[in-house]
């Protein structure tokens, strides 16, 4: 079956400007994960929603950052007024349900780079 | 502060050697310890994975060794292949909320024909 998928592969956009990433996770998966991906470092957790449970966003670096899902399905990480320091790769994840024992599955990135 | 050390940064094995990727880990709470697997454009993908209650899993060519008191835990690819190549990345989480995983940097490994 189909995989994680995520929009646009690449993007590029200015400074200042507001950025949208797309993340459409394995059907019937509940949970679902955005990971940051910076050049020499590992995964940095971002957002996870589960369900209609509230979502956990200890891991937005700033107010600039924002995530929802719409009807349990498909996420989008909304970026405002980005920085430089934001250019990285944008993962995100899926699993059958919330919780360690269940396998994350990645989709590919988005590769942003702000000029 | 970063919770789980990841080393080497890179590493260089010959065909048909040993790989051996080391993790060090702070939180005693964490009790789930994942390797993933990345190539080049493409995202992670769980290679093996660890639970404390065990000292050792092997999955074919890979083995992960878990010290409980040391708080390390490493992967070995046995009968390294070019295939191999790729970046590693360690991570482990904890029961409870999110269960997100916390990553190691990752180790670049270059398997040379």
């Amino acid at each position: 079956g189909a995989g994680v998928s995520q929009s646009p592969s690449n993007k590029v956009t200015e400074k200042g400007k507001d950025v949208e990433l797309r993340c459409d996770p394995i059907s019937g998966h509940t949970a679902l994960y955005w990971y940051r991906q910076s050049l020499g470092q590992g995964l940095e957790f971002l957002i996870y929603f589960q369900g209609n449970s509230a979502p956990d966003k200890s891991g937005l670096p700033s107010d600039r950052f924002s995530a929802e899902r719409t009807g349990g399905s498909v996420s989008t990480l909304t970026i405002q007024r980005t920085q430089q320091e934001d250019s990285a790769v944008y993962l995100c994840a899926s699993s059958l349900s919330g919780g360690a024992i269940y396998e994350q599955f990645f989709g590919p990135g988005t590769r942003l780079t702000v000029l | 502060q970063q919770q789980v050390k990841q080393s080497p940064q890179s590493l260089i094995v010959q065909k048909g050697g040993i790989s051996i990727i080391n993790c060090a880990y702070e939180n005693t709470a964490f009790d789930y310890f994942p390797w993933y697997q990345q190539f080049p454009g493409k995202g992670p993908a769980l290679l093996i994975a660890i639970r404390p209650d065990v000292s050792e899993k092997k999955e074919g060519r890979f083995t992960i060794s878990f010290n409980k008191s040391a708080k390390q835990f490493s992967l070995h690819i046995m009968d390294s292949q070019p295939g191999d190549s790729a970046t590693y990345f360690c991570a482990a989480s904890k029961k409870g909320g999110s269960e997100k995983l916390v990553f190691g940097k990752g180790t670049k490994l270059t398997v040379n024909p």
